[in-house]
């Protein structure tokens, strides 16, 4: 069964700081990563996307890709508290639109 | 332009009811799936729709169902409905459903409560 690992958290790092949110996954398959930020009683939105090794950098968000260790991250710098939510991350299968999702890590941004 | 839209936002379910959920995508986009989200389990795919055809289902019993229409607006419908089915439902849709990375905008939800 495919699986998407992430660390519950939560996460705490001050104003400033930056964030590291770490997400494995078991299937060598898996084409397309999804970060998505989920604020309380809300729905999930779509942070960034990768699908090649190395790094995208999207304002403060970088989201790095390791298909041989089968690994994805989220770097989110100079945290704001506005950045408190949980993050979750998903794989895409090769064909469709099916995202399994991890449990989400909690980050808590301390002012 | 307009986002995902749900409805309903909130409804209230007995045990052995059904209940029916609607969602209409973003314009233009064609592709329609549907998760379930719990605190225990969280995001669960349920099925994906493109061009009224389902493409792929989850693995949920055959009392999760769906469909989608012409316009790509779908409805899901979960039929005796049990207490373990009370979740956040979310609709999410994307332009295509063929190979490539494809993002996916979710909706605001339906949070069905069965009692």
């Amino acid at each position: 069964q495919k699986e998407v690992e992430q660390n519950s958290g939560p996460l705490s790092v001050p104003e400033g700081a930056i964030a590291s949110l770490n997400c494995t996954y078991s299937d060598r398959g898996s084409q397309s990563f999804f970060w998505y930020r989920q604020y309380s009683g809300k729905s999930p939105e779509l942070i960034m996307f990768i699908y090649s090794n190395g790094d995208k950098e999207d304002g403060r968000f970088t989201a790095q890709l390791n298909k041989a260790s089968q690994y994805v991250s989220l770097l989110i710098r100079d945290s704001q508290p506005s950045d408190s939510a949980t993050y979750l991350c998903a794989v895409n299968e090769e064909y469709g639109n099916k995202l399994v999702f991890g449990a989400g890590t909690i980050l808590r941004v301390k002012s | 332009k307009a986002g995902v839209t749900q409805t309903p936002r909130y409804l209230i379910k007995t045990r052995g009811q059904q209940v029916t959920l609607s969602c209409s995508p973003i314009s233009g986009h064609r592709s329609v799936s549907w998760y379930q989200q719990t605190p225990g389990q969280g995001l669960q795919f349920l099925f994906e729709y493109f061009s009224e055809t389902q493409r792929n289902k989850g693995n949920f019993p055959g009392r999760f169902s769906g469909r989608q229409f012409s316009n790509s607006r779908s409805e899901m419908n979960v039929s005796t409905l049990e207490l373990g089915d009370s979740a956040l439902y979310l609709c999410a849709s994307s332009l295509s459903a063929g190979q490539g990375t494809r993002e996916l905008f979710f909706g605001e939800g339906s949070r069905l409560t069965v009692l």
